[in-house]
C-alpha cells in the first residue's frame, strides 16, 4: 500500500525557515517523481516544484512563486522527500502536501497524497 | 504560466441529478489533464487523467471529456459522497497549475 505521511509543520515567524519531511512507502521511491503542492485554506492547489526520478538525474524544477527560497530534495536511501523553506512570508501560510507523480515519465498527475501538514506564518 | 479557469465556482445539485464542471486553458494542452475531487479535510484525490481516462477505482458515474483549450467534469446520478469540491490541472508543462476549483452543494 502506497503511503505518504508528511512532518514538521507548524508556527514560524515571517523570515524564518522550516524544513518538511515525506515519508514515502509502498512503492519503488527511486522510480517516481515526487512534487510538493500546498493549499492555502479555502483555496486551490498551487505546485511547488518537482524532483525527479533515478532516471532522470533526481533534479528539480520550481514553481516561480518559489523558485530561490524553497528547496526540494530526497533521501533515497530511507525514501524521505523534503522541502526546505526559507525567508518565509505570511503568504506562505497553507496546507502542504506531498504528492507522486502517477507515471514514472514525468510531473503530470498526482495519484497518492500525503495528508498534508499545516504551515502557519505569522509573528 | 498555463492559466485553468474553471467554472462554475460553486454548483447546488440534488441526489441523483447529472452535473457539468468546465474548465478553460489559456492555451492547449492536448489533452493533458486531470480532475480531482476534494472532500473537507482531506487531500486531493485524482479522479481523471488525460481529460478522459478513469482513476483505478473510479466510479463509472464520473466522466470527462474536452480537448485543446476546452474541457468538462460530468457526473452521473450525483450519490451522497460526491457532494465535495473539484478541481482541474494542466499535466502539460510547468509550472503544473490548478483552477479555482468548483464546490459542488446538496440542494
Amino acid at each position: 500500500e502506497v503511503k505518504l505521511l508528511e512532518s514538521g509543520g507548524g508556527l514560524v515567524q515571517p523570515g524564518g525557515s522550516l524544513r518538511l519531511s515525506c515519508a514515502a512507502s509502498g512503492f519503488t521511491f527511486t522510480d517516481f517523481y515526487m512534487s510538493w503542492i500546498r493549499q492555502p485554506p479555502g483555496k486551490a492547489p498551487e505546485w511547488l516544484g518537482v524532483i525527479r526520478n533515478k532516471a532522470n538525474g533526481y533534479t528539480t524544477e520550481y514553481n516561480p512563486s518559489v523558485k530561490g527560497r524553497f528547496t526540494i530534495s530526497r533521501d533515497n536511501t530511507q525514501n524521505i522527500l523534503y522541502l526546505q523553506m526559507n525567508t518565509l512570508r505570511a503568504k506562505d501560510t497553507a496546507i502542504y502536501y506531498c504528492a507522486r507523480s502517477k507515471t514514472t515519465e514525468g510531473p503530470g498527475y498526482f495519484d497518492y497524497w500525503g495528508q498534508g501538514v499545516m504551515v502557519t506564518v505569522s509573528s | 504560466d498555463i492559466q485553468m479557469t474553471q467554472s462554475p465556482a460553486s454548483l447546488s445539485a440534488s441526489l441523483g441529478e447529472t452535473v457539468t464542471i468546465e474548465c478553460l486553458a489559456s492555451e492547449d494542452i492536448y489533452d493533458i489533464l486531470a480532475w480531482y475531487q476534494q472532500k473537507p479535510g482531506k487531500s486531493p484525490q485524482l479522479l481523471i487523467y488525460d481529460a478522459s481516462s478513469l482513476h483505478t477505482g473510479v466510479p463509472s458515474r464520473f466522466s470527462g471529456s474536452g480537448s485543446g483549450t476546452q474541457y468538462s467534469l460530468k457526473i452521473n446520478s450525483l450519490q451522497p459522497e460526491d457532494f465535495a469540491s473539484y478541481y482541474c490541472q494542466n499535466g502539460l508543462s510547468a509550472p503544473l497549475t490548478f483552477g479555482s476549483g468548483t464546490k459542488l452543494e446538496i440542494k
